[in-house]
């Protein structure tokens, strides 16, 4: 199957400061990706949609201003989280979707994990 | 809006079969999905269903599917520790662009 990728796996950081994580579609290209965000014991909440070459659809609640997207090519979009605060300690998941292959089109990476100190 | 629920949490004896539920509100689901989640790492892809099938099976996994009443199980036979992981059930409609996830159902398989 098709393989996503994500970048760190895992950071720690001071509050303050932004932290900037990758999603890669490796074997295919991903016209879309989907931004997650879990915390211990829930489920997925939906952050984001990113569009190659758009602007990124936010789902009510997120703030834009906070959780930067930018998917500039057909395999990589990134999410930055600016000025990260405790708060914004998390399990970030990506997805990428290969229109190619319906109905298993969404790929999962395996998940960065943020600690803000 | 679409809503898709489970159960948070089954405990089963290694050997013994596991069934996860769910239900899903939207009547215009195309396609169904399972995905397990193992600690500290991404959603894999089980396996799926499309809307017109009652049942597929795949080696120790059988989905059911109940369109009239928007219930789909997961089944898996044989559980082994291994298994032990949060399930994920999903849906997706042919002209929907987002997948509805459900809370996730932690298994766990005592040895």
């Amino acid at each position: 199957g098709a393989v996503v990728s994500q970048h760190p796996s895992w950071v720690i950081c001071k509050s303050g400061t932004s932290v900037k994580i990758e999603c890669r579609s490796l074997d295919f290209q991903a016209t879309t990706m989907f931004w997650y965000r879990q915390f211990p014991k829930q489920s997925l909440m939906l952050m984001a949609t990113s569009n190659e070459g758009s602007k990124a659809t936010y789902e009510q609640g997120v703030e834009k201003d906070k959780f930067l997207i930018n998917h500039a090519s057909l395999t990589l979009s990134t999410l930055t989280v600016t000025s990260a605060h405790p708060e914004d300690s998390s399990f970030y998941i990506c997805s990428a979707r290969d229109s190619g292959q319906e109905p298993n089109e969404q790929f999962f990476g395996p998940g960065t994990r943020l600690t803000v100190l | 809006g679409e809503d898709v629920e489970q159960s948070l949490f089954l405990s089963v004896r290694e050997g013994d079969s596991s069934v996860i539920n769910c239900t899903y509100t939207d009547s215009s689901s195309t396609y169904l999905y399972w995905y397990k989640q193992e600690p500290g790492a991404g959603l894999q892809l089980l396996t799926y269903i499309f809307s017109n099938m009652d049942m597929k099976q795949d080696q120790r996994l059988t989905v059911l599917l109940n369109k009239k009443d928007k219930h789909l199980s997961l089944r898996i036979a044989d559980t082994q520790t291994g298994d032990s992981a949060i399930y994920f059930c999903a849906e997706k409609n042919t002209g929907g662009f987002k997948t509805i996830f459900g809370a996730g159902t932690r298994l766990f398989v005592k040895a």
